[in-house]
């Protein structure tokens, strides 16, 4: 079965500090992670994906394999960073996805 | 990018009825829909997945008569409750995703009120 826990519901930071959401999952094979993003009042959006490895507004993700973790860091925060996001995971070539509890980040100013 | 659309937004009906929601792939053509339902302070939790022509598979515990999925182009799925009750009250979200690559593209969802 695959898992994906997200273990802060609400996450705050001040404008300009670090900010890492946390992700971790379990799956017996080799899997794709996505982390997606929903401002509000919009839908939802894939931030970015491991096998990318690109950055997307500042935020990194590095899959940890050893540590089945997925965790997703912006070394400085700003206020339109407020979103709820979601780490997701697929099988590799598969599309199904399964999603995290989701983390409420308030950048406060 | 991808563009997903939802019909209608918003939908209150009465306990009894049915209620078809569409989704609709603008853009692109959309080989697989998904679709989620989602609590308030909740995660996305998938309903059923849908291939264009062929019949949805449905995650466990989620009653293919009750929420009848068709997928009858590559750029339109519908989900239907049928004989809604107040605890079908929620956020229904589809996803669509083409062949390459294959990224889940979102719709805005539906808000659904049974009263």
């Amino acid at each position: 079965a695959q898992r994906v826990t997200q273990p802060e519901k609400l996450l705050s930071v001040f404008k300009g500090a670090p900010v890492e959401l946390k992700c971790n999952y379990s799956y017996s094979g080799s899997p794709e992670l996505f982390w997606y993003v929903q401002y509000s009042r919009q839908r939802l959006q894939l931030l970015l994906r491991h096998i990318s490895r690109e950055s997307i507004k500042g935020f990194t993700a590095d899959l940890n394999k050893g540590e089945t973790s997925f965790h997703l860091k912006k070394p400085f925060a700003q206020e339109e960073d407020s979103a709820m996001y979601y780490c997701a995971l697929s099988g590799i070539g598969g599309s199904r996805l399964t999603f995290g509890e989701g983390t409420q980040l308030t950048v406060n100013p | 990018g991808a563009v997903v659309s939802q019909h209608p937004s918003r939908v209150i009906c009465k306990s009894g009825t049915s209620v078809k929601i569409e989704c609709r792939s603008l853009d692109f053509q959309a080989t697989t829909m998904f679709w989620y339902r989602q609590f308030p302070k909740q995660s996305l939790m998938l309903m059923a997945t849908s291939n264009e022509g062929s019949k949805a598979t449905y995650e466990q515990g989620v009653e293919k008569d009750k929420f009848l999925i068709n997928h009858a182009s590559l750029t339109l799925s519908t989900l239907t409750v049928t004989s809604a009750h107040p605890e079908d009250s929620s956020f229904y979200i589809c996803s669509a995703s083409g062949h390459l690559p294959r990224e889940q593209y979102f719709g805005p969802g539906t808000r659904l009120t049974v009263t």
